[in-house]
């Protein structure tokens, strides 16, 4: 069974600080995803890691994959409000395995 | 850029009542998947078509089914609804091999 897991699954986070949120799967998928959810909102993809090293950064946000270890992190670097949402990690050549998601919390 | 479209965005049913659910992909995708979310809960797979033909299959119940047409929407039926199918009910469509956009989702609510 495919699985996909994330950690943590409820993090509250001070603005300007840095943190990782962690996602292992379980298969030797070749895709790895990352997506944005508001509450009531739709997925927002965030990055799409193909490869082993692959690296990605946009803005606050970097993602990166480790396919040997079946690892990908997610790293916030000094948060600010607008990044509280939930984070999903998601695996899968076509259909998505999803993670629990985690849900950020980010205070002033 | 056009994104998804999905139509309704929300509906409300009855229990035993049927429902249906369209979702229009980005011009040129080819690909339509459908995910069911849950309150709380990760996005779970249910359905998905490539080129009109089912391509794979998750745990969808026997009461829904799926087609894609010749203008590459797709509609999900939903019959016999419980209250257990309240739920956001996503499309995300591709153009293989790129990654998948999620539509806005159509809120079900079953009474």
């Amino acid at each position: 069974e495919l699985k996909v897991e994330q950690n943590p699954l409820f993090l509250s986070m001070q603005e300007g600080k840095n943190y990782t949120i962690y996602c292992n799967y379980s298969t030797t998928s070749d895709r790895l995803y990352w997506y944005r959810q508001d509450p009531g909102k739709s997925l927002e993809s965030l990055f799409v890691l193909l490869s082993n090293g692959a690296v990605k950064q946009e803005g606050r946000l970097m993602a990166s994959l480790d396919t040997k270890a079946r690892l990908s992190t997610l790293h916030i670097t000094a948060a600010v409000h607008d990044l509280s949402a939930t984070y999903f990690c998601a695996e899968g050549a076509q259909k998505l395995v999803f993670g629990q998601g985690t849900r950020l919390t980010i205070n002033p | 850029a056009a994104g998804v479209i999905q139509s309704p965005r929300h509906l409300i049913k009855e229990k035993r009542e049927t429902a249906t659910l369209k979702c229009y992909p980005i011009p040129r995708h080819d690909t339509v998947y459908w995910y069911q979310q849950g309150p709380g809960q990760d996005p779970q797979f249910l359905i998905s078509f490539y080129e009109k033909m089912q391509s794979d299959k998750g745990s969808i119940p026997d009461r829904f089914s799926a087609q894609q047409f010749s203008d590459y929407h797709s509609e999900l039926n939903m019959s016999s609804l419980e209250l257990g199918d309240s739920a956001l009910y996503f499309c995300a469509t591709e153009r293989r091999p790129d990654t998948q956009y999620f539509g806005p989702g159509t809120r079900l609510t079953v009474l």
